[in-house]
């Protein structure tokens, strides 16, 4: 792994169905974020983790939960898809702890929710 | 309330000419720091610049200066010397800390497209 790294990177999903976008980072960043985009909408922030063991709510939380057991995953879930939630889910890293003037995104995933 | 405002939704430039991105924020917090990336259309997102909220200098990175207007709360990437490549998705993003969590918080993007 180098970086940051979604998984999967795209997805067509049932209604209904729990599903979990992963997030991995090798960086030791402290700092993980998962964003939705949608057109004209940019990326918004749906949930966050300053440090491991600790979560908060973004912008658009509703319908996603988040965990953070260890620095190097921050997986979302999606209780119960549902078709609102087809879009292109961003994960990203940084070290604030240091000072981290850069932030890494993945590649994305594309979930289409029928 | 949005705390970063994009007002152009899309933008043309000839090549080779300079192009500035606007971009306000709103914080009370005193440390923050600001952030441009670039999307194109493969969708991968590309740092271009970063700028402290303590940083006295403008920002520079080759063709990409940010500039940094702080009592008016801006941040406008300027691209000079445009290429057919610049064409893409701008997004502007700042991190602040408030109430002990740090957020990351992006706008709504800005399409640039590059005349040859």
């Amino acid at each position: 792994i180098a970086g940051i790294t979604q998984a999967p990177t795209s997805q067509i999903l049932a209604a209904g169905r729990r599903m979990t976008l992963r997030c991995t980072q090798d960086m030791r960043h402290n700092a993980m974020y998962w964003y939705r985009q949608d057109l004209g909408l940019g990326l918004r922030l749906i949930h966050y983790s300053n440090t491991a063991g600790t979560t908060g709510k973004g912008e658009v939380p509703d319908g996603y939960s988040v965990s953070r057991a260890n620095t190097d995953d921050f997986p979302l879930t999606l209780a119960s898809a549902v078709p609102s939630q087809t879009s292109v889910y961003f994960c990203a890293s940084i070290d604030s702890l240091t000072g981290g003037t850069e932030a890494f995104f993945g590649q994305g995933t594309r979930l289409t929710v029928v | 309330a949005q705390k970063i405002t994009q007002t152009q939704p899309g933008m043309f430039v000839q090549e080779k000419e300079a192009v500035t991105l606007d971009c306000t924020y709103d914080t009370s917090d005193q440390s923050y720091g600001l952030f441009w990336y670039k999307q194109p259309s493969s969708g991968e997102m590309i740092f271009l610049i970063y700028q402290g909220s303590y940083d006295e200098q403008n920002a520079t990175e080759g063709r990409y200066s940010l500039n940094f207007q702080k009592a008016r709360k801006s941040a406008n990437l300027v691209i000079s010397a445009s290429q057919l490549g610049d064409s893409a998705m701008y997004f502007c993003a700042m991190r602040d800390y408030q109430g002990g969590s740090e957020k990351l918080v992006f706008g709504k993007g800005m399409k640039l497209t590059v005349n040859p």
